[in-house]
C-alpha cells in the first residue's frame, strides 16, 4: 500500500519569510496529492491539491510542486503570516485505492511575528 | 451550514460500552469516508461508502466496528465493547465522484475518550 512521509516534523519561520514542506510517497500509481491545514481542535481543511498530469499549481500565496520521477511533492507558502501557523498534512491516493487518502504524519508550522 | 457535520462532537464513555457516531455529508456527495486520527498523527482510513454500498474496510477496523449508510445519505459508525485504545478523533469526509474529482471535505470530528 501507499506510504507517505513528511519532513521535517516541525518548522519555524519568521513572518514574511517563505516556508517549504516536503512529502514523499511510495506508490507510483498515485495520481492525486492534496494538502490539508488543521488548526488546533478543528477539522482538516483542504488548501490546495495537485494531480499527476501537472507539475505545479498556485493559489495566491500557496503553491504545490510535484516530481513524479522522484515521487515527492512540496507545499510552498510565501509571505507567511501568523495565521498560517497550523499543522499541515500531505496525502496521496491512486485510482485503484477508491480515492482513500493516505496521510503523512503532519508538520507543525510556526510563524513568528 | 452546507458542510460535513458530525454528532456528537465529544463522547466520553466507560470501557466496554457501545458508542455510535453520526456523519451527515455534503448533500450531493456520493462518497463517504471514515478516518481515525490520534494525537500527533495524520488521519488513518477506516472505511468507505459509495452511495449506500460499503466498498472497503481497513484492517484497522476490527469486528467491534461497524458502519452503515442506509440510504446513501448520512452514515453511522458504531464501536462495540469500547477499549481505551479506541480513544481518538473520528473524522468523516465526503466527496463527489464525478469526472475524476477527488476532493474530500472533512467534518469537525467526534472526539472519543474511553475511560
Amino acid at each position: 500500500g501507499e506510504n507517505v512521509e513528511q519532513h521535517p516534523s516541525t518548522l519555524s519561520v519568521q513572518e514574511g519569510d517563505s516556508a517549504v514542506i516536503k512529502c514523499t510517497y511510495s506508490d507510483s500509481a498515485s495520481n492525486y496529492f492534496p494538502w490539508y491545514k488543521q488548526e488546533l481542535g478543528k477539522r482538516p481543511q483542504l488548501i490546495i491539491d495537485i494531480r499527476s498530469n501537472v507539475g505545479e499549481k498556485k493559489d495566491q500565496r500557496i503553491a504545490v510542486t510535484l516530481n513524479k520521477t522522484a515521487k515527492h511533492f512540496s507545499l510552498h507558502i510565501t509571505e507567511t503570516q501568523p495565521e498560517d501557523s497550523a499543522v499541515y498534512f500531505c496525502a496521496a491516493t491512486s485510482p485503484g485505492a477508491n480515492s482513500k487518502l493516505t496521510f503523512g504524519k503532519g508538520i507543525t508550522l510556526s510563524v513568528r511575528p | 451550514d452546507t458542510g460535513v457535520s458530525q454528532n456528537p462532537r465529544h463522547k466520553i464513555t466507560k470501557r466496554g460500552q457501545n458508542v455510535t457516531f453520526r456523519c451527515d455529508p455534503i448533500s450531493e456527495h456520493n462518497r463517504l469516508y471514515w478516518y481515525r486520527q490520534t494525537l500527533g498523527q495524520g488521519p488513518e482510513f477506516l472505511t468507505y461508502f459509495q452511495n449506500e454500498a460499503q466498498l472497503e474496510k481497513s484492517r484497522l477496523l476490527s469486528d467491534r466496528f461497524s458502519a452503515e449508510r442506509p440510504k446513501g445519505s448520512f452514515s453511522t459508525l458504531e464501536i462495540q465493547r469500547t477499549e481505551q485504545g479506541d480513544s481518538a478523533m473520528y473524522l468523516c469526509a465526503s466527496s463527489l465522484l464525478a469526472g475524476g474529482e477527488n476532493e474530500q471535505f472533512f467534518g469537525p470530528g467526534t472526539r472519543l475518550t474511553v475511560l
